[in-house]
C-alpha cells in the first residue's frame, strides 16, 4: 500500500513555537501534497511539492521532500492558535499507476495553545 | 467562484435505507473523486469519475455502493441498504484534469450517520 504515515500522531505546542510534522510513504511518487482539516470540516489544500523538488515555501509553511528516504516534512513557523487542526500528507502512486487518486495518512493532530 | 459543493452536509438514515450524496465540482472541473473518512482516520479513496465515465472504482465496496457523474448535474454517490459501518464522512474532490500533479479541491463533506 502507498498510504503515507504522519508522525507524530499528535503535537501540542504554544503559540509562537514552530511545529514540525513528518510523513513517510512506501513507493515512488510524482508529487506529495499537504492538507489541513479543521475539526468536522473539509480539507484545505496547503502545498504541493513535486518529486524533483526538495523544498518549497508558502507563507509560514515550509515543506521538504527527500525521495531517497521516501519522506516529507511540514514546518509551520510562528504558530498561532488558528493553526490548530489535523494535517494530512497525500501522495499519488507514481509512474505507471492510476492517475488522480490520492493516498492519505492518518494525520497529525496539532494543537496550538494561546 | 464557488468551491466544491456537497449536500446534504449531514444525513441520518436507518439501517436498510438508501443514502444519496451529491457533489457539484468547481466550475470548469470535469474530474471528481470520492473519499471516505472514518473517525480518527485519514481519507480513503473510493472512486474517480469523469463526466459520464467511471475511471477507477477500485476503492468502492463491491456491493451496495455506486457512483455516477452524468453529463448534466452533480455527481452522486449512492449507498443502498445502509449498515452501521457505513457511518462516516464522505468527501468529494474535483480537479481540472485527472493528473496526479493537479491539486484536488475538497468539498465540506457529508456526514452520514446510520442508526
Amino acid at each position: 500500500s502507498q498510504q503515507g504515515e504522519e508522525d507524530p500522531q499528535a503535537l501540542s505546542i504554544q503559540e509562537g513555537e514552530n511545529a514540525t510534522m513528518n510523513c513517510s510513504y512506501k513507493t515512488s511518487i510524482n508529487n506529495l501534497q499537504w492538507y489541513r482539516q479543521n475539526s468536522g470540516r473539509g480539507l484545505v489544500h496547503l502545498i504541493l511539492i513535486r518529486s524533483n523538488e526538495r523544498e518549497k515555501h508558502s507563507g509560514r509553511l515550509r515543506v521538504t521532500l527527500d525521495t531517497s528516504k521516501k519522506s516529507s516534512s511540514l514546518l509551520i513557523t510562528a504558530s498561532r492558535a488558528a493553526d490548530t487542526a489535523s494535517y494530512f500528507c497525500a501522495t499519488d502512486a507514481g509512474r505507471g499507476s492510476t492517475l488522480g487518486r490520492l493516498y492519505f495518512g492518518r494525520g497529525t493532530q496539532l494543537t496550538v495553545w494561546p | 467562484n464557488a468551491g466544491v459543493m456537497q449536500n446534504p452536509r449531514h444525513l441520518v438514515r436507518r439501517r436498510g435505507q438508501e443514502a444519496r450524496l451529491r457533489c457539484s465540482p468547481m466550475k470548469g472541473h470535469s474530474h471528481v473523486y470520492w473519499y471516505r473518512q472514518l473517525p480518527e482516520e485519514g481519507l480513503k479513496f473510493m472512486v474517480y469519475l469523469q463526466k459520464e465515465n467511471i475511471i477507477d472504482e477500485s476503492g468502492m465496496p463491491k456491493e451496495r455502493f455506486s457512483a455516477e457523474f452524468p453529463k448534466e448535474g452533480p455527481s452522486i454517490l449512492r449507498i443502498q441498504q445502509v449498515v452501521r459501518g457505513d457511518s462516516a464522512a464522505y468527501f468529494c474532490a474535483s480537479s481540472p484534469r485527472g493528473l496526479s500533479y493537479n491539486e484536488q479541491f475538497f468539498g465540506p463533506g457529508t456526514r452520514l450517520t446510520v442508526l
